[in-house]
């Protein structure tokens, strides 16, 4: 069964450290791979995704993931965090079927401190 | 509207109660989701519809929670009798695209944190 886990729960840096935050999916399929942001008091939204192609996938913020097949990983990335970037990230991969519903990680909080 | 909406933002029931969560989906968003997002865990799926169709229930947890959208658009999650363990925020999703299209976005409500007292 698709499955997603990520090992770090609450992160906390301060401003301009880099970040990374693992994800570990178990996929059967086709690899599609997602990370999303909630910032406090906002909904859920898309950070970026992975569909195929370039396995080092850029997305908003300055935020880049990158996908290596051969351990079943997709961590996020960025080189220099800002206090903005508080918030918790949710890594995700399709379910079973034909619908495209997502099975999420529980999520890292990251607290970045000014 | 611009984004996904949801109500109420916040409900209280006394355990026991039923209560409805109501889902505004982005105009002509074919395809719309429901998760339940436990205290410090990840959404997790709940039911799928397209259109009107409920193609997947297969997260509703017990026979006590109910979804419809009898007309393709706005959605009610319907949660019988409440239990604390019901205790969540619930999320709502929709996107664009029918179901097979696998790189596609879906697009979060801010959610409706219940608290059964």
């Amino acid at each position: 069964a698709q499955s997603v886990s990520q090992h770090n729960h609450h992160v906390i840096l301060s401003e301009a450290a880099s970040l990374e935050l693992g994800c570990n999916y178990s996929y059967g399929g086709t690899v599609n791979l997602f990370w999303y942001v909630q910032y406090p008091g906002q909904h859920l939204q898309l950070l970026l995704k992975y569909f195929s192609g370039d396995p080092l996938v850029k997305g908003i913020k300055g935020f880049e993931a990158e996908f290596i097949k051969s351990k079943f990983s997709f961590n996020l990335r960025k080189p220099s965090v800002q206090w903005s970037d508080t918030a918790e990230y949710f890594c995700a991969v399709p379910g079973s079927g034909a619908t495209n519903k997502l099975i999420f990680g529980t999520g890292t909080l990251l607290a970045v401190q000014p | 509207g611009a984004g996904v909406s949801q109500s109420p933002r916040y409900k209280v029931a006394k355990r026991g109660q039923d209560v409805a969560l109501r889902c505004d989906p982005i105009s002509g968003h074919v395809s719309l989701f429901w998760y339940q997002q436990a205290l410090g865990q990840g959404p997790e799926f709940l039911t799928y519809f397209q259109n009107e169709a409920q193609l997947d229930k297969s997260g509703l947890p017990s026979d006590r929670f109910f979804a419809e959208r009898p007309e393709g658009s706005v959605s009610t999650l319907k949660i019988q009798r409440t239990q604390q363990e019901d205790s969540a925020v619930y999320l709502c999703a929709s996107s664009l695209p029918r179901t097979g299209v696998r790189n596609t976005e879906a697009f979060f409500g801010q959610g409706t944190r219940l608290t059964v007292v």
